[in-house]
């Protein structure tokens, strides 16, 4: 079955960077693009970027962009998000998730549906 | 403030159903046919309930419908059950470079 397994929860200084992975089991990592969502404590859910696992293609939410970035493992088939420059306001639980269709299937907004998603990882970002 | 505008919350008793909508603009959710549910109980990771407006993933219960006109989107869910409580978020695939935009989500009760 398909499983993303993430890393555990990190505290972080203000300024700080974080690394946190995404361990996909029961599938092949570069059949789907893989996405990061963070969700912070009460609110919302916020999408941050995609990476294509078979290329290491990346596109990032203009808010994160310069901040974030995605990296993919494919001998452990493992995805990493390596957050920088973190603030309080980053205090937030972060998935990673799969896309639905898959890298054959989907196409410009359709690959935009997650239907397997990870754990998620706090990260407290905190003095 | 989130892209898409849900009413913070609605509720149900069991058996009824209920619509939550999502409203967005010509540049996300009516401009493109894109959209997503997302069911979240507490603690929990989201849950992919609907995709490209109406259709349903394997395993989700025909109880769960989607629909969209213009620039607003709604999912309805026909005999409520207890299990049905929790969040739920509406997500529009968008042309600006967020390129997913995501509601404030509803709560469900049901009562």
């Amino acid at each position: 079955q398909v499983q993303l397994v993430q890393s555990g929860a990190e505290v972080k200084m203000p300024g700080a960077s974080v690394k946190v992975s995404c361990k996909a089991s029961g599938y092949t990592l570069t059949n789907y693009y893989m996405h990061w969502v963070r969700q912070a404590p009460g609110q919302g859910l916020e999408w941050m970027g995609i990476i294509n696992p078979s290329g290491g293609g990346t596109a990032y939410a203009q808010k994160f962009q310069g901040r974030v970035t995605l990296t993919t493992d494919t001998s452990t088939s493992t995805v990493y998000m390596e957050f920088s420059s973190l603030r309080s306001e980053d205090t937030a639980v972060y998935y990673c998730a799969r896309d639905l269709l898959g890298l054959r299937y989907c196409s410009g907004g359709s690959c935009y549906s997650f239907d397997y998603w990870g754990q998620g990882t706090l990260v407290t970002v905190s003095s | 403030q989130s892209a898409l505008t849900q009413p913070a919350s609605v509720s149900g008793s069991p058996g009824q159903s209920i619509t939550i909508s999502c409203t967005g603009t010509s540049s996300d959710l009516g401009g493109y046919n894109y959209v997503s549910w997302y069911q979240q109980h507490p603690g929990k990771a989201p849950k992919l309930m609907i995709y490209d407006v109406s259709n349903r993933p394997s395993g989700i219960s025909n109880r769960f419908s989607g629909s969209k006109s213009g620039n607003t989107a709604s999912l309805t869910i026909s005999g409520l059950q207890a299990e049905d409580e929790g969040d739920y978020y509406c997500s529009s695939y968008t042309s600006t470079g967020t390129r997913v935009v995501f509601g404030g989500g509803t709560k469900l009760t049901v009562l």
